[in-house]
């Protein structure tokens, strides 16, 4: 069972506006969320978090929402760049010493110029 | 420090043989894991290190598999006796002893012929 879920296999977007990616969990347990981003032939690259305690984390020009109740976060990219064009996956820990992930199938993303 | 290091890049293999994955995490990292990706999915969980210690498997992980980490410091992944399935992208990952967030190698990609 896919406990994270990730809807979307691509977005397209222009240059400038914003990108808005989703992901939905079924597992109550997971307390912890990430994005990661994946350049083709890189590994993934760590991007940005927030703990289960919060409905927001903010850098720069990523932001993360989280909603508990409808066990959904989305990351807002903004504005967008060419090089942002990637594959954005989520990912979700239950807690416990082993920091272990579940990761959804990714998302590609391309940002248009 | 360059990082996590992974060695191969590439392994093609015949059905059958027998390989095995070197990775080289940040020096200072306690923690290392493993992943598996295969096209079109999110990264897998296979097993966990916390310095030498291996404290996790998935159930993915076969007999055939193997990892090791001795000394703490390099992990070995090997595969007997591969099979086609096995054919996937291979992540190690590393962190110190915080949550989350960690630095991922560019993975060695395994073809099974």
């Amino acid at each position: 069972d896919q406990q994270v879920k990730q809807n979307s296999p691509s977005l397209s977007v222009q240059e400038g506006r914003i990108s808005i990616l989703n992901c939905d969990y079924t597992n109550s347990m997971f307390d912890y969320f990430l994005w990661y981003k994946k350049y083709p032939a890189e590994g993934p690259t760590f991007l940005i978090s927030i703990s289960s305690i919060k409905d927001k984390n903010e850098d720069g020009r990523f932001t993360v929402f989280l909603n508990k109740s409808a066990k959904h976060l989305s990351l807002h990219i903004v504005p967008s760049q060419p090089g942002d064009s990637a594959v954005y996956f989520c990912a979700a820990s239950s807690g416990g010493s082993n920091y272990k992930l579940t990761f959804g199938k990714g998302t590609l993303l391309t940002v248009n110029p | 420090d360059t990082g996590v290091s992974q060695n191969p890049r590439h392994k093609i293999t015949k059905r059958g043989q027998n390989v095995t994955f070197r990775c080289d995490p940040i020096s200072e990292h306690n923690r290392l894991y493993w992943y598996r990706q295969t096209l079109g999915q999110g990264p897998e969980f296979l097993t966990y290190f916390q310095n030498e210690a291996q404290l996790e498997k998935s159930r993915l992980l076969s007999d055939r598999f193997s990892a090791e980490r001795p000394k703490g410091s390099f992990s070995t992944l090997e595969i007997q006796r591969t099979e086609q399935g096995d054919s996937a992208m291979y992540l190690c990952a590393s962190s110190q002893d915080r949550p989350y967030g960690y630095t991922f190698g560019s993975g060695t990609r395994l073809t099974v012929v």
